[in-house]
């Protein structure tokens, strides 16, 4: 059973537009989302989150939009760079704060490329 | 710079094989992860520890063992190696309470059992 899932397998941009990675869940006791990148052999390094109280958290080019009713988030790149090129999981967790002990649920992942 | 060691990045092992896969901390985070990632199922938890000498089961236990017996090592044990366990095994850690970035992940070992 699938709780986060990334339908996506791969995404091709150009540079310079945007990229959108989507992700679903089905498990309503989530309340905190993450966003990780990975390149080839090396471990998943932390992008962005966002928490189940807010709908869109930003950080430079990145944007996390959350849709509770929905159980939709996504991720926009904006502007897609080269060196974007990764796959990226999203996962989630329920009860934080609590005695989760932050544990994460993650998605499939999607291979993003971005051509030059 | 903190981190999270893998001891091997490449290792090959026969099957019916003991692996020991370690994972060394140096960020005096409580809990310790274990992950295997294999193409088109994403990261799945094998085991996880929140405290010394604790250990809790994670979706995908079987067929492998855990041990924590100091706060900054967890070690992921196969015991006896199977084909169906080539993957990529990554370990991460977080503090106690909500970690707001998440995981610190270690580069991943990769395991091929022949």
């Amino acid at each position: 059973d699938q709780q986060v899932k990334q339908n996506s397998p791969s995404l091709s941009v150009q540079e310079g537009r945007i990229s959108i990675l989507n992700c679903d869940y089905t498990n309503s006791m989530f309340d905190y989302f993450l966003w990780y990148k990975k390149y080839p052999a090396e471990g998943p390094t932390f992008l962005i989150s966002i928490s189940s109280i807010k709908d869109k958290n930003e950080d430079g080019r990145f944007t996390v939009f959350l849709n509770k009713s929905a159980k939709h988030l996504s991720l926009h790149i904006v502007p897609s760079q080269p060196g974007d090129s990764a796959v990226y999981f999203c996962a989630a967790s329920e009860n934080a704060g609590g005695t989760s002990y932050g544990k994460l649920t993650f998605g499939q992942g999607t291979i993003l490329t971005v051509h030059p | 710079d903190v981190k999270v060691t893998q001891s091997s990045r490449y290792l090959v092992k026969r099957t019916g094989e003991k692996v020991f896969l370690e994972c060394v901390q140096d960020m005096d985070h409580e809990n310790m992860f274990w992950y295997r990632q294999d193409p088109g199922l994403g990261l799945r938890l094998i085991y996880f520890s929140y405290d010394v000498k604790m250990k809790e089961k994670g979706d995908i236990p079987e067929g492998y063992s855990v041990s924590r017996e100091k706060k900054e090592r967890f070690s992921l044990i196969l015991e006896s190696a199977s084909t169906n366990q080539t993957s990529m095994y990554l370990c991460a850690s977080s503090s106690a309470g909500w970690p707001s970035r998440g995981y610190t992940f270690g580069s991943g070992t990769r395991l091929t059992v022949v």
